[in-house]
């Protein structure tokens, strides 16, 4: 059973279009970060997201934390073909190992020019 | 580039063969994380050294092992390899604060 589960698992748009991709927990987390990876590197972190109903701006993309701190989003606005890439959150859930970090499997987008 | 590195890029072998594969951390940082994804599992925690010393354990199957030398170079060992053992190998590295972690490009394994 997956902690985390990320939805859709595949995403493909148009440029200039906006999408809103999901991670949801039966949980409670202490934070919340997402990562993007890109084909044939590693994952590097967007945003860390620590208080419940909190929301971060990073550009054209929105994170917001749930206020039980059991669910993330990533609102991305205008998406570009640069944006393409694989979507994982990934947290510490309250209660575990603070060093054990959680991954979901991830959201792959695609943005097509 | 996030300061950490990985060899090899790719290692392909056989089935009941051992591997090693080899991370250097950013400068500084005292936490190596071993993490395998696979298509199906996605990325999981395998293991966390903290200068030199086993801090956390995860999914780690007994046939790996790790270690962190005292330059805080680690090395994730692979034995009697299974066609299943077939994944990406990341190896991350963070400072004390350890808010942060940041990857390396990864060892793609192919056990044939």
């Amino acid at each position: 059973t997956q902690l985390l589960e990320q939805s859709p698992q595949f995403l493909s748009i148009q440029e200039g279009e906006n999408l809103t991709v999901y991670c949801n927990s039966s949980s409670v987390f202490s934070s919340l970060q997402w990562y993007r990876q890109e084909p044939g590197e590693g994952p590097v972190l967007l945003v860390t997201v620590v208080t419940g109903g909190e929301v971060k701006k990073l550009k054209r993309l929105t994170f917001q934390f749930g206020d039980a701190r059991k669910d993330s989003s990533l609102h991305i606005t205008a998406a570009q073909p640069g944006d393409t890439g694989l979507y994982l959150c990934a947290g510490f859930p309250v209660g575990g190992s603070n060093y054990k970090l959680t991954f979901g499997k991830g959201t792959l987008l695609t943005v097509n020019p | 580039d996030s300061g950490v590195t990985q060899t090899p890029k790719h290692l392909i072998t056989a089935t009941g063969q051992r591997v090693t594969l080899r991370c250097s951390p950013r400068s500084g940082d005292l936490s190596v994380y071993w993490y395998q994804q696979s298509l199906d599992q996605g990325l999981q925690f395998l293991i966390q050294y903290y200068n030199g010393e086993e801090r956390a354990k995860g999914n780690i199957l007994e046939r790996f092992s790790a270690q962190q030398f005292p330059d805080l170079h680690s090395e994730l060992n692979l034995s009697s390899l299974e066609l299943g053992d077939s994944a990406l190998y990341f190896c991350a590295s963070s400072d004390d604060r350890e808010n942060e972690q940041f990857f390396g490009p990864g060892t793609r394994l192919t056990v044939l």
